[in-house]
């Protein structure tokens, strides 16, 4: 079992939709929680980040996590078409640096216009 | 502008040969890594530096070789050892900070490395 699942799509979703991505993880001690964005042939750039559980909301987006669950989520709000992207979640330990990252595969989405 | 500059954007290696993939920043960024990612995978690291002259191995070394001799440039060299080099190799530097959240990655835009 890999310590970090997420399906790998491709989800397509109308413009204007609400978009869930999600990632379960299987280590109970992960407390930081990343979303990357990552364009077609293209580095990952960061989108938002989160401390142990709870919700964190920026413009259109929302992670929330869910530490019980050992579940993490991305909302998009109004998508939009340059919102068409692979999501990428990343997780590690509590204060471990960037080499500890374990990253979730990835999941495509699309946006129709 | 600052970023992370990889060369080149495609790369094909024959059978045997050895092939060094560039990286370099200007962010004056103290750490840098070397990720390779494959169509269902997560990114792995495969090597990493915190400091000028420095370096550890990541997750999947074996068949890779690096090296930090300036702070701005970290070149990855696929070896006749890797015998999978197949993949998208990314590189990335981070802000010096303590933790993950305190140390922001910033990735260049990737090679395409392919065997021939």
């Amino acid at each position: 079992q890999k310590e970090v699942e997420q399906d790998p799509g491709p989800l397509s979703v109308p413009e204007g939709a609400i978009v869930s991505l999600n990632c379960t993880y299987s280590n109970s001690a992960f407390q930081y929680f990343m979303w990357y964005r990552q364009y077609s042939r293209k580095g990952p750039e960061l989108l938002m980040y989160t401390y142990s559980s709870g919700n964190k909301e920026d413009g259109r987006f929302t992670a929330q996590v869910d530490k019980s669950s050992k579940y993490i989520s991305l909302f998009i709000r109004d998508s939009q078409p340059s919102d068409s992207a692979t999501y990428l979640c990343a997780m590690t330990l509590s204060n471990f640096g960037n080499e500890k990252l374990t990253f979730g595969t990835g999941t495509r989405l699309t946006i129709i216009p | 502008d600052g970023g992370i500059t990889q060369s080149p954007k495609y790369l094909f290696r024959k059978e045997g040969q050895n092939v060094t993939l560039s990286c370099e920043q200007n962010l004056n960024h103290d750490a840098m890594y070397w990720y390779r990612q494959d169509p269902g995978q997560g990114l792995r690291l495969i090597y990493y530096s915190q400091i000028v002259n420095d370096f550890q191995k990541g997750d999947i070394a074996e068949g890779y070789s690096v090296s930090r001799e300036k702070k701005e440039s970290f070149p990855l060299t696929v070896t006749s050892a890797q015998k999978n080099p197949t993949a998208f190799y990314l590189c990335a530097s981070s802000t010096p900070g303590q933790g993950a959240l305190n140390e922001k990655l910033f990735f260049g835009s990737g090679t395409q490395l392919s065997v021939l």
